[in-house]
């Protein structure tokens, strides 16, 4: 049974730089069927696809925020990492990582997921 | 983006009861890059339907989805005590993968 587990700082000053890891067990990332993906929830609201990484490196993110994304990886810590530049209130949210089950096209559905770690954004 | 919206925000039910959600789409999506999540408070989703009609590991039978189009339904055939929560859709044919804003289903 894979299991995700999201740690970073819990509060994070508006214009620095928000900055995730995902430690992966029971399953290594460089398995090349599955992509690492970060999803995001604002308190009250729906979920937000943030972006995917591929053992590889490639990557790809939600245009909505792909100019203040970077995904990385370190595959010898079976880890992913997010790192969001600029960030504002509109930031705060719970940050979720999850394994992206393949599928016959670029995407899929989350099928495991990390407990979530609330990150606000504030002075 | 394909934009999803859900339908109703709430749903009040009682245990035993049928329950039918309801995702349209923006413009046409395919039921084979559609999902289906679950959502109970300070929980992380947990994905019950994938594809057409496949159900995740360990979701019961009575969890269905269909749909096409632009219009998908996902059918709780029975409410169950634990079903009592929020549950979203989710497109990730087209990208960027997109979730609806969720509908709750309470208990009456």
């Amino acid at each position: 049974q894979v299991h995700l587990e999201e740690s970073g700082p819990g509060l994070v000053k508006p214009s620095q730089t928000l900055s995730l890891n995902c430690t992966v067990s029971g399953g290594s990332i460089n398995s090349g069927a599955y992509h690492w993906s970060w999803i995001r929830q604002a308190p009250g609201q729906g979920l937000e696809w943030i972006g995917y990484i591929h053992y590889s490196g490639w990557s790809h993110s939600n245009p909505s925020l792909e100019s203040r994304v970077t995904l990385s990886l370190d595959t010898s810590k079976n880890q992913v990492f997010l790192k969001l530049k600029s960030v504002t209130a509109a930031d705060t949210a719970v940050y979720y990582c999850a394994r992206e089950a393949p599928s016959d096209y670029d995407f899929g559905p989350q099928d495991f997921w990390g407990p979530g770690t609330l990150v606000t954004v504030s002075s | 983006e394909i934009v999803l919206t859900q339908s109703p925000g709430t749903l009040s039910l009682s245990p035993g009861e049928r329950a039918t959600l309801s995702c349209r789409a923006s413009r046409r999506a395919s039921s084979a890059y559609l999902a289906w999540y679950q959502q109970k408070p300070g929980q992380a989703p947990r994905l019950l339907i994938y594809g057409p009609s496949g159900r995740a590991t360990g979701v019961p039978d009575r969890f269905s989805g269909s749909g096409s189009g632009t219009d998908f339904t996902l059918t709780i055939s029975r409410l169950e005590p634990e079903d009592f929560a929020v549950y979203y859709c989710q497109q990730y044919g087209s990208s960027p993968p997109s979730f609806g804003q969720g509908t709750k289903v309470e208990v009456k």
